[in-house]
């Protein structure tokens, strides 16, 4: 089967620092990707992890640990555009397509 | 460059009407999806193609068709629509071998009453 795990809702400060966690359980895994969603619009590509580490892609970061099956988003200095849903999206070889979850809707406040 | 681009942006049917949402792309993408968006469901895949002529089931693919005649267009068709069907749909594209990114079209919200 496949799942995935993300908090459903975050709330953080503008110029803070949130980081938002995704673990996942998939068949034939590649890669984790982000997307993020602003109300009424299409998914937008963020950053990408196809090994283990730390991708960084200006303010939003990202990291990949394949052998816990776990990942997370980091965005720095916090604006209120930065308020939006996110959502983690592993990448299945054997389907040739991302998995969805349900996202994680991030509210920045002043 | 449009990159994709979904027709119609919005739609009201009645239970029972057909009708045939297109997805056009012009990156010459070989992969195309189509997915619905429901509140609190995040996105769910309908069906995909992974070329031109070929089209495969996704994890919710009952009660809709597709079709995929051109590599640039993906057609999704309601034979009978159902109120169960309202949502937002999405198109997406990626090249081969791209597996991190997909193209999102702009939606296209559908009302079935």
């Amino acid at each position: 089967g496949q799942s995935l795990e993300q908090p459903s809702e975050v709330t953080a400060v503008e110029g803070a620092i949130v980081q938002i966690n995704c673990t996942y359980q998939t068949s034939g895994f590649y890669g984790l990707s982000w997307y993020q969603q602003h109300d009424g619009g299409a998914p937008t590509f963020l950053s990408y992890n196809a090994l283990d580490g730390l991708e960084e892609t200006g303010r939003f970061s990202s990291f990949l640990s394949r052998s816990d099956s776990y990942g997370y988003l980091l965005l720095q200095e916090l604006q209120m555009k930065d308020s939006a849903s996110y959502f983690c999206a592993p990448f299945q070889t054997g389907a040739n397509n991302l998995f969805f979850g349900t996202g994680t809707r991030l509210t920045v406040i002043p | 460059n449009a990159g994709v681009t979904q027709t119609p942006k919005f739609r009201v049917l009645k239970t029972g009407q057909s009708m045939t949402l297109l997805c056009a792309q012009d990156m010459n993408h070989e992969y195309m999806y189509w997915y619905r968006q429901d509140p609190g469901m995040g996105l769910r895949l309908i069906h995909y193609s992974v070329g031109e002529g070929t089209t495969a089931k996704g994890e919710v693919p009952d009660g809709y068709n597709v079709s995929r005649l051109k590599k640039q267009n993906f057609l999704l068709g309601l034979e009978s629509a159902a109120p169960s069907q309202t949502s937002v749909y999405f198109c997406a594209s990626r090249p081969m071998g791209g597996t991190d990114t997909q193209y999102f079209g702009p939606g296209t919200r559908l009302t079935v009453l």
